[in-house]
């Protein structure tokens, strides 16, 4: 039953640490996508690439979030230093080029 | 404007009936259409998607889009409990390799 794991599955630290999340796609699957879940803003999109080549990460903050893929079995998002407004729910998710997209159970992350 | 909108609810039906589900996009560009379903604490899945005008059935799930309108819609017949969740409007537009923009979610309670 291939789907997208993500790890950790839940992150508490304090403001100013560094976070980093780590998702393995589905095998076969060539575009990997980062999500932030809020209630307030819904899922926004942050960074995704292809072929392990990023094609977009406008939606990150630039000063603190970087988004890797060092190879076609792991993706990684780090945010350096974190802050409590980046509590939220982070997804991965894969495609393999159709648009059709699987996520992965997410890690929820509280800054403190 | 939000590029996709929809009503957040609860949209609360009675079990067995109908619920219809309704989401409109900004963008004219926009070409694939999906409806995710999310439970609470769980990861957006799939449920359908359509590209063309018109209606696409998958068992008790009924997509219909009207590219004039901007209009996309999701119909659940039969209603039942397991169907209580979020249901997510995702649209993506030609040329931009499968990013996806999201509604914020319409949350639907079926009740016995």
């Amino acid at each position: 039953d291939a789907r997208v794991t993500q790890t950790p599955r839940d992150k508490v630290t304090e403001m100013g640490q560094e976070v980093t999340m780590r998702c393995q796609p589905i095998l076969g699957h060539n575009t990997v996508f980062w999500y932030r879940q809020t209630m307030m803003q819904g899922l926004e999109l942050l960074a995704y690439f292809r072929n392990r080549a990023p094609l977009d990460d406008s939606g990150m903050p630039k000063d603190r979030f970087s988004a890797e893929m060092p190879d076609a079995t792991l993706a990684t998002l780090k945010i350096q230093p974190s802050e409590p407004r980046d509590s939220a729910v982070y997804f991965c998710a894969s495609g393999s080029g159709w648009e059709t997209q699987y996520f992965g159970p997410g890690t929820r992350l509280l800054v403190l | 404007q939000k590029e996709v909108e929809q009503n957040s609810g609860p949209l609360s039906v009675p079990e067995g009936a109908i619920a219809s589900l309704n989401c409109t996009y900004s963008d004219r560009g926009s070409q694939s259409f999906f409806w995710y379903r999310q439970y609470s604490g769980k990861s957006p899945e799939l449920i359908m998607f359509i590209y063309s005008n018109g209606d696409k059935e998958d068992g008790r799930f009924t997509a219909q889009l009207n590219k004039a309108s901007q209009y996309v819609s999701l119909l659940i017949r039969d209603s039942q409990p397991s169907d209580s969740a979020t249901y997510l409007c995702a649209v993506s537009k030609a040329g931009t390799a499968s990013k996806l923009t999201f509604g914020t979610g319409t949350r639907l309670q079926v009740t016995l």
